[in-house]
């Protein structure tokens, strides 16, 4: 079965433009989870999605915002891209049974010039 | 204030030995704790889990402990092979693995010697 998969792998913006990343979960899963990682640093959550629903929200500004289609998949936009947006965006996707843990993508490395 | 501490940035361990990785945290209302290994230019990938109700999970080389009451748990890799080098994340839930937000510590970089 596939995994997670994001696209882009790698994109680089300059300061002030906006960005979409999109996310396709584990068959099956119909939870969406996006997290931030700067170097040196561990995942910090951004938003989670199910049922097309926001479930959740991190300590991010309003330039940060997500959404969930019928098939599961997932985009997140960044408007007013600054320098410190330059991280590894991982997107997690997860059953919704409580117990179960999510599982992530490889990530899209997202450089602001 | 960080709710989720790996205090060892690195460790080197012999090929065969015994790694042990330590993470403490400082919510009690942390139900659910998992360990995720990420190679360089990969995601994180699930290690291993453990739910609040128990002390002990095993699985194959790897064995996750959770102390309450001393807000600690680790997780012990025996024995230890040159495939095992990556960095280790410790991550905790208030909602169950897959509800919720997940918050991480900062890693453990570890390094299995031949």
């Amino acid at each position: 079965d596939a995994g997670v998969t994001q696209s882009p792998t790698h994109l680089i913006k300059t300061r002030g433009q906006q960005v979409t990343l999109r996310c396709s979960p584990i068959s099956g899963h119909k939870s969406v989870s996006w997290y931030q990682q700067v170097l040196g640093q561990g995942p910090q959550f951004i938003f989670q999605y199910y049922e097309k629903e926001e479930r959740g929200r991190g300590n991010f500004p309003d330039r940060f915002s997500a959404r969930q289609f019928p098939n599961y998949s997932s985009e997140l936009n960044v408007n007013a891209l600054l320098l410190g947006d330059s991280a590894l965006y991982l997107c997690a996707s997860s059953p919704r049974d409580t117990n179960q843990p999510q599982h992530f993508g490889d990530g899209t490395r997202l450089s602001i010039l | 204030d960080q709710q989720v501490k790996q205090n060892s940035p690195s460790l080197s361990v012999q090929e065969g030995r015994i790694s042990i990785l330590n993470c403490d945290y400082t919510n009690s209302m942390f139900d659910y704790f998992l360990w995720y290994k990420k190679y360089p230019a990969e995601g994180p990938t699930f290690l291993i889990s453990i739910s609040s109700i128990k002390d002990k999970n095993e699985d194959g080389r790897f064995t996750v402990f959770l102390n309450k009451s001393a807000k600690h748990l680790s997780l012990h890799i025996v024995p230890s092979q040159p495939g095992d080098s990556a960095v280790y994340f410790c991550a905790a839930s208030e909602n169950g693995g897959s509800q919720g937000n997940l918050i991480f510590g900062k890693g453990t970089k570890l390094s299995v010697k031949p």
